[in-house]
């Protein structure tokens, strides 16, 4: 059964201490991004990556750092310099991120709270 | 850079028709696509309309695109409470690895 999973569904940390979360997709994607949403804000991107070893920034991706090592895994870290981290976390892959069609398949989201 | 702009509510009554609206202001789209996002979930894919296309019908969907005013619109008809969800409008520029952009979402609530 083939699509994105994120864990865990909601996440709660202390103020100042990093966070990773995790994005698996067994889609056999190439391209893979992580969005933040905020009620009111829409989905804003933070960084994608469109194969292994690669990745660029997005719009808001102060704060934020990933990697890809592994063409099915793209870890989002949520570090101590994110002024404003508590939001929905989702994570998409597509078959690549150039060409004119670029359907994105989303994972369930997860829930970060920052106390 | 581009923008995608959607009204953030709308009510209706289960049986009615819902129109969401969304403008757009890169000329340059190739696709424009209708996510759904459930609370608590994740988006998925509604439909999508390529740029040389006027209109597009997918059941109870209907995909309306005028080039001209850069305007797509999603119908649904016969709207049911399952209906009920936040749709986003979302574009694809036409220029080498670029990714999506997303509207803020319309927020469309489905009363009995």
């Amino acid at each position: 059964d083939g699509g994105i999973t994120q864990s865990p569904k909601y996440l709660f940390r202390k103020e100042g201490q990093n966070v990773t979360l995790s994005c698996e997709q067994n889609l056999n994607h190439d391209a893979m991004y992580w969005y933040r949403q905020d009620p009111g804000q829409g989905l804003r991107l933070i960084y994608y990556s469109q194969i292994v070893n690669d990745f660029q920034k997005g719009d808001i991706a102060e704060g934020y750092s990933v990697s890809r090592e592994k063409k099915e895994s793209f870890p989002l870290t949520v570090t101590s310099a994110q002024k404003n981290p508590t939001a929905f976390y989702l994570c998409a892959s597509s078959t690549r991120a150039g060409g004119p069609y670029n359907e994105q398949f989303f994972g369930p989201g997860t829930r970060l709270t920052v106390l | 850079g581009e923008d995608v702009e959607q009204s953030l509510f709308l009510s209706v009554r289960e049986g009615d028709s819902s129109v969401i609206n969304c403008t757009y202001t890169d000329s340059s789209s190739t696709y424009l696509y209708w996510y759904k996002q459930e609370p608590g979930a994740g988006l998925q894919l509604l439909t999508y309309i390529f740029s040389n296309m006027d209109m597009k019908q997918d059941q109870r969907l209907t995909v309306l695109l005028n080039k001209k005013d850069k305007h797509l619109s999603l119908r649904i008809a016969d709207t049911q409470t399952g209906d009920s969800a936040i749709y986003f409008c979302a574009e694809k520029e036409n220029s080498g690895y670029s990714t999506l952009t997303f509207g803020k979402g319309t927020m469309l609530l489905v009363s009995p």
